[in-house]
């Protein structure tokens, strides 16, 4: 019951170095997230998924592309990285639009440490 | 001004304290709130959720929600070593755009 998987774990990449960050979660879910999380600045949503087929800007969606695969996989894409894309990366997958929990738990991957340098 | 705001901390405390974390927001929209908990190097996990206004309790932990002054509380008793980790509020709303919307996160030590 592995729940949302992200790999890679870390990456190191060079200025202007492209990377997928992969995504995964086998909860059945509709929803699927990307933030990410920098010192002082909290969790920003970067694009979403409501259901598959579907993405959405979040609130920080510059530099970034989405693809939803298919249900279970959302990847995030690094074009062209830039060192203010150094921060680390957290897929996240609610329950799903029509329940009650919606609104509540975003289940959360273990995060992808990024550091471009 | 940011939709929500929450103090970072760190909040050092000694073992068994009662501990108070807080953040207020902007946006009357807003119908859910919820803690998440995130330990070191790991992903937030939801500790807690309140709809609207009122308190909840869950063992040692108590939510507490004042939409008038907008304002929301987690409230920690007994406080163990184990409960060391960054908390972060979150909030949401049926807007239809999914949005959780986090504080900052407000690191907490606890001293045995």
């Amino acid at each position: 019951n592995a729940g949302v998987t992200q790999t890679p774990k870390f990456q190191v990449l060079k200025t202007g170095q492209s990377m997928t960050l992969q995504c995964a979660q086998d909860m059945n879910h509709n929803s699927m997230y990307w933030y990410r999380q920098d010192p002082g600045m909290g969790l920003r949503l970067i694009y979403y998924s409501a259901s598959e087929g579907t993405t959405d800007k979040g609130e920080v969606p510059n530099g970034y592309n989405v693809s939803r695969l298919n249900k279970r996989e959302f990847s995030l894409r690094l074009e062209s990285a830039a060192p203010s894309q150094t921060s680390v990366y957290f897929c996240a997958s609610p329950p799903g639009w029509g329940s009650r929990t919606v609104y509540t738990e975003a289940f959360f991957g273990q995060g992808t440490r990024l550091t471009v340098v | 001004q940011k939709e929500v705001e929450q103090d970072p901390g760190p909040l050092s405390v000694p073992e068994g304290a009662i501990v108070s974390l807080n953040c207020t927001y902007s946006n009357s929209a807003f119908q859910y709130f919820m803690w998440y908990r995130q330990y070191s190097r790991k992903g937030p996990e939801l500790l807690m959720y309140t709809y609207s206004s009122g308190n909840k309790e869950d063992g040692r932990f108590t939510a507490q929600v004042d939409k008038s002054s907008k304002y929301i509380s987690l409230f920690i008793r007994d406080s163990q070593p184990s409960d060391s980790a960054t908390y972060l509020c979150a909030m949401s709303s049926i807007s239809g755009t999914y949005k959780y919307i986090f504080g900052t996160g407000t690191r907490l030590k606890v001293l045995a």
